[in-house]
């Protein structure tokens, strides 16, 4: 069965660091790009960051950038979100999500249940 | 980056009743869009991707059409299981794959 699997949320303090993963199983991760996506309590989707299937390139949300950094690793298939500088606004669901194609600006066809992230003194 | 600009962001409507949902980009995206599915506590279900192609297992209800920037979701019959929100997205500009701000459909 094609499926993912986040882990890593939790509660943490402003200004905190946490790290989540997401580890993907019944498909080639390697050949996957692979992308976050939040959403924050009660509002919509928030497209967070992306990589591409061998880690060479990675793109963030403004709101993000420089505080997450997203990486890989291909032989433990698992994907990862390391977040620091936490802030209120980031207290979110995260989800991991591989598009339906090796191409990477794919619709995606497979999501993660989410790890929900709460950002809080 | 793409803005997409769903209308309306929420609707009340009956079972059977037939419903669209509008999602307008702020330049050409093609066909590259995506419909989705969300329902409270859940991960986003994949509808329909290129605009109007269903993906395996929706319902043939499910339909999209447009391209370039005006899009819609049509659902022909709604069903009870429909009562969700919707998002559009748009995969021709990457990044970022920019969403839509969704549309609730609720039971009137």
């Amino acid at each position: 069965e094609v499926q993912l699997v986040e882990s890593g949320g939790g509660l943490v303090q402003p200004g905190g660091s946490l790290r989540l993963s997401c580890a993907a199983s019944g498909f080639t991760f390697s050949s996957y790009a692979m992308h976050w996506v939040r959403q924050a309590p009660g509002k919509g989707l928030e497209y967070v960051s992306a990589i591409s299937s061998n880690g060479g390139s990675t793109y963030y949300a403004n709101s993000v950038k420089g505080r997450f950094t997203i990486s890989r690793d291909n032989s433990k298939n698992t994907l990862y979100l390391q977040m620091g500088s936490l802030r209120a606004e980031d207290m979110a669901v995260y989800y991991c999500a591989r598009p339906r194609g090796v191409r990477g600006t794919d619709a995606f066809d497979i999501w993660g249940q989410g790890t929900m992230v709460t950002v809080s003194s | 980056d793409i803005q997409l600009t769903q209308s309306p962001s929420f609707l009340s409507a009956s079972v059977g009743d037939r419903v669209t949902i509008t999602c307008r980009a702020s330049q050409g995206i093609s066909s590259y869009l995506a419909w989705y599915q969300q329902k409270p506590g859940k991960a986003p279900k994949l509808l329909i991707y290129a605009a109007s192609t269903l993906q395996s297992g929706v319902p043939s209800r499910f339909s999209g059409s447009g391209s370039g920037t005006e899009f819609t979701l049509t659902i022909s019959s709604l069903q009870p299981e429909d009562f969700a929100t919707y998002y559009c997205q748009q995969l021709n500009s990457y990044p970022p794959l920019t969403f839509g701000g969704g549309t609730k459909v609720e039971i009137k």
